[in-house]
């Protein structure tokens, strides 16, 4: 599996824009980029997920790098319930591969 | 719709008795999974399942089984515990190539 490099940890103050790196140099031409967030004492919870556009949805966007070895996640205006561990996951929709390869992830502090 | 629920909550076992972790879903998914996390790292697969009756090693089988006699529900087993086994565990379940939807985990201790 192609495998992701994020920062151990992140912080920052309430309402204000948040963005998550993501680093994935080796990255195949079928692999979708996907994030996952867990929150304290809670399983993890489907984000975002894209292949080359940027996408947007109601909880974050997801920019993605031309040449696709790198993304970022971001959070417009986080709250304090943005508080979480972010997982960027690299998973291949070609074949029959479904399964999610997690990291350790980027732990996000925001400061009220 | 409570999505996918795991049974129990949290369970205290002493070396070598076994038991075995319940995940229910109601979404009619076909693919289900099994996850162990331990502190300060990320999930990793332990079971998974692709249809009912059909069960497939993930990347830390050893000491674990699992049945999916059911399609909404999967079930892991520990035969004899050991201390390594302490964790948390989480199910999740999905459609083909869908979003994994993961249940509020299961705290074991392993003493």
């Amino acid at each position: 599996d192609a495998k992701t490099t994020q920062p151990n940890s992140m912080e920052s103050n309430e309402e204000e824009p948040v963005h998550l790196p993501c680093n994935h140099s080796t990255i195949s031409g079928t692999d979708y980029i996907h994030w996952y967030r867990q929150l304290p004492s809670q399983g993890p919870e489907y984000v975002i997920h894209g292949l080359t556009s940027n996408v947007n949805n109601r909880m974050a966007s997801l920019a993605i790098a031309e040449d696709r070895k790198s993304s970022t996640l971001i959070l417009h205006r986080a709250t304090l319930r943005d508080a979480a561990v972010y997982y960027c996951i690299l998973r291949d929709h070609g074949g029959s591969n479904y399964k999610l390869t997690f990291g350790k992830g980027t732990l996000l502090t925001v400061n009220p | 719709n409570a999505g996918v629920t795991q049974t129990p909550k949290f369970r205290v076992l002493k070396t070598g008795q076994s038991m075995t972790l319940l995940c229910a879903q109601d979404m009619n998914h076909e693919y289900m999974y099994w996850y162990r996390q331990d502190p300060g790292m990320g999930l990793r697969l332990i079971h998974y399942s692709v249809g009912e009756g059909t069960t497939a090693k993930g990347e830390v089988p050893d000491g674990y089984n699992v049945s999916r006699l059911k399609k909404q529900n999967f079930l892991l087993g520990l035969e004899s515990a050991a201390p390594s086994q302490t964790s948390v565990y989480f199910c999740a379940s999905s459609g083909y190539q869908e979003t994994q939807y993961f249940g509020p985990g299961t705290r074991l201790l392993v003493l």
